[in-house]
């Protein structure tokens, strides 16, 4: 079946740095992407969202970025913050909705 | 409150028993979902519920899963003779409609569970 994945399972970034998180996807149909934020002992928790019909959509510190032509995705976070650390899941939404295996942002000193 | 509230927040049992893990939605959301999530892994779809209805119960593991809704608001999940491989975290979420794009689903903090 389709499935959304994560290129890296661990991303380290200093304090005060961008991140970039990626995300590939394999279902063409898909027409609606969203980012989650998971805090530990916490349920996910909604960062941003894109439509197919669009690129880049930019929210408060944070930009989603979605080529369709590759089907990648991305979370970019403008200068981490320690609050920042988390697991980060993609998802996709086609009939419904499919989470990625998530990624851990760790933030450097 | 605002969000997805769940309760209990941990539960611990002996394995064989019966547990109950009860979602309060947000208010007025149609839509309704509940997921697994192991340690350290993504989110494993159980079922989802527009109003009371499930039209989509593929993801329930076994029979000794099941779930409810009444009143298109509150939902149990019920775990009948529990296994040791069925401790996880249990996550409920509601969205406003469950087909429309640009309704993001809305998750509670979870019941821990432990199978002793």
């Amino acid at each position: 079946g389709e499935s959304v994945g994560l290129h890296l399972p661990t991303l380290s970034v200093q304090e005060g740095d961008n991140s970039i998180i990626n995300c590939a996807y394999s279902n063409s149909a898909s027409d609606y992407f969203i980012w989650y934020k998971q805090e530990s002992g916490k349920g996910p928790q909604f960062i941003i969202d894109i439509r197919s019909n669009m690129d880049k959509r930019q929210g408060q510190r944070v930009t989603v970025l979605l080529n369709k032509t590759v089907k990648h995705l991305s979370l970019q976070i403008a200068a981490t913050q320690p609050g920042d650390s988390a697991v980060y899941f993609c998802a996709e939404k086609d009939d419904k909705i499919i989470f990625g295996k998530g990624t851990r942002l760790h933030i450097l000193p | 409150g605002a969000g997805v509230s769940q309760s209990p927040s941990n539960k611990v049992t002996e394995k064989g028993k019966d547990v109950e893990l009860r979602c309060d939605p947000i208010s007025g959301h149609t839509a309704l979902y509940w997921y697994r999530q192991s340690l350290g892994q993504g989110l494993e779809f159980l079922i989802y519920f527009q109003g009371n209805s499930a039209p989509d119960k593929s993801g329930l593991p076994s029979d000794r899963f099941s779930a409810e809704r009444t009143g298109g608001s509150v939902s149990t999940l019920t775990i009948q003779r529990t296994q040791q491989e069925d401790s996880a975290v249990y996550l409920c979420a509601s969205s406003s409609q469950v087909s429309g794009v640009g309704q993001p689903q809305h998750f509670g903090d979870g019941t821990r569970l432990s199978i002793l």
